[in-house]
């Protein structure tokens, strides 16, 4: 079955320091992944996809499948950045659905 | 563009009653997705509707139906609801529905409306 697993609920660091939100997904062709965000009162919205290989506000995410994760990181986080993020794969069929993880609360401190 | 906009924003209602959702897609949009996101989890997908037709389905009961007009606005609706329906349910709208390789469609989700069944 497809699955998405973001292990932290919760991840606290500091201003500056890097951040890593971990994503392991499970499924068994060729993924298709992204990164999603909500920052405080605002909408849910897409953050990067693992297709485009690009770098958004600093972050990047690179898709292992060896490992089946695909883990989003930024060298130095910024008070900004704090807000709920999600990890979401496009599930099997031709239409367009996503299944998500549970999400994880990133809570960057000054 | 406002974006994707859902109606209402909040609802109350008590067990067994109906419940009809509404969300309108970004202008250009024809495809039109529904999520329920229940307290601490992620968003869980329902239906999808491109040019008024389903597209897919989630694994809810048939109590969830919806549909898709000519504007290519939604409806979702819920019949005899259960406590277990409280959840935020969201709306996507993205330009076509075939999901298909290239990167996918991107989906633009609504602000979502907060059901509390009682």
């Amino acid at each position: 079955a497809q699955r998405v697993t973001q292990p932290e609920k919760l991840l606290s660091v500091f201003k500056g320091a890097p951040v890593e939100l971990k994503c392991n997904y499970s499924y068994s062709g060729s993924p298709e992944l992204f990164w999603y965000v909500q920052y405080s009162r605002q909408r849910l919205q897409l953050l990067l996809r693992h297709i485009s290989r690009e770098s958004i506000k600093g972050f990047t995410a690179d898709l292992n499948k060896g490992e089946t994760s695909f883990h989003l990181k930024k060298p130095f986080a910024q008070e900004e950045d704090s807000a709920m993020y999600y990890c979401a794969l496009k599930g099997p069929g031709g239409y367009n659905k996503l299944i998500f993880g549970a999400g994880t609360r990133l809570a960057v401190h000054p | 563009d406002a974006g994707v906009t859902q109606s209402p924003t909040h609802l109350i209602k008590t067990r067994g009653q109906h419940v009809t959702l509404r969300c309108s897609p970004i202008s250009g949009h024809k495809s039109v997705s529904w999520y329920q996101q229940v307290l601490g989890q992620g968003p869980q997908f329902i239906f999808q509707y491109y040019e008024k037709e389903e597209r897919g389905r989630g694994n809810f009961p048939d109590r969830f139906s919806a549909r898709q007009f000519p504007n290519y606005s939604s409806e979702l609706n819920v019949n005899a609801l259960l406590l277990g329906d409280s959840a935020l349910y969201l709306c996507a709208s993205s330009l076509a529905g075939s999901g298909g390789r290239g990167g996918g469609e991107t989906q633009y989700f609504g602000p979502g409306t907060r059901l509390l069944v009682l």
